[in-house]
């Protein structure tokens, strides 16, 4: 029963460096999103997706980037990290009512 | 556009005492109303939903959330904590417009259960 999966967990960048967060979800969910989560800030939408090959830009997009070749995964991708980026990354799956089903996260730092 | 403002950032309260967290929501179209609780180092998880009907709902571990239209609110409460109810806790909305809109989050607040 894995519901939403998150790799990694954790990763420290150095600034100029990129990388991708990997999400995969086993629920069939049409709707899935990336949110990050700074302390007192709440979480705050990056990229969504309302099914395979659509994607749309959240409140926080720049540095971003996604794509979803596939209804099960939905990966993140920083280009050139950046200080700002420092944060713990969520991503979550949905159906229907909206109620959200979340990963563990990644707890990104750039150095 | 919607938006969420929970009201208090902190709220200690001594073990078996009552609590109330409060959210207040802004929409222009029906919404959907969730809390959510974040343990220490994990995922949030669910604790309760609005979805229609009945406007009060509970959860499994007794809490439980009124969702009041007149004055767009949806307040958190329980009447007796527990040390294991310490965490952070997330009012979240959604509507349904031509598809489900992606859940916007209050900025969270951090109950502290006091033994």
């Amino acid at each position: 029963n894995a519901g939403v999966t998150q790799t990694p967990k954790f990763r420290i960048l150095k600034i100029g460096q990129s990388m991708t967060l990997q999400c995969t979800q086993d629920m069939n969910h049409n709707y899935m999103y990336w949110y990050r989560q700074d302390p007192g800030m709440g979480l705050k939408l990056i990229y969504y997706s309302v099914g395979a090959g659509i994607t749309d830009k959240g409140e926080v997009p720049n540095g971003y980037n996604v794509s979803r070749s596939t209804t099960e995964d939905f990966p993140l991708r920083l280009e050139l990290a950046a200080p700002s980026q420092t944060s713990v990354y969520f991503c979550a799956s949905s159906q229907g009512s909206g109620e959200a089903f979340f990963g563990q996260g990644t707890r990104l730092t750039v150095v | 556009a919607q938006s969420v403002t929970q009201l208090d950032s902190q709220v200690p309260v001594f073990e078996e005492a009552p609590v109330e967290l409060r959210c207040n929501y802004s929409s222009s179209v029906s919404v959907y109303l969730f809390w959510y609780v974040q343990y220490p180092n994990q995922g949030l998880q669910l604790l309760l939903k609005y979805l229609s009907g009945s406007t009060l709902v509970e959860s499994i571990n007794g809490f439980e959330a009124e969702f009041n239209k007149s004055q767009t609110s949806f307040h958190l409460r329980k009447p007796s904590v527990h040390i294991s109810d310490t965490a952070e806790y997330f009012c979240a909305v959604s509507s349904f417009h031509s598809g489900n809109t992606p859940l916007v989050f209050g900025k969270g607040t951090r109950l502290s259960v006091i033994a």
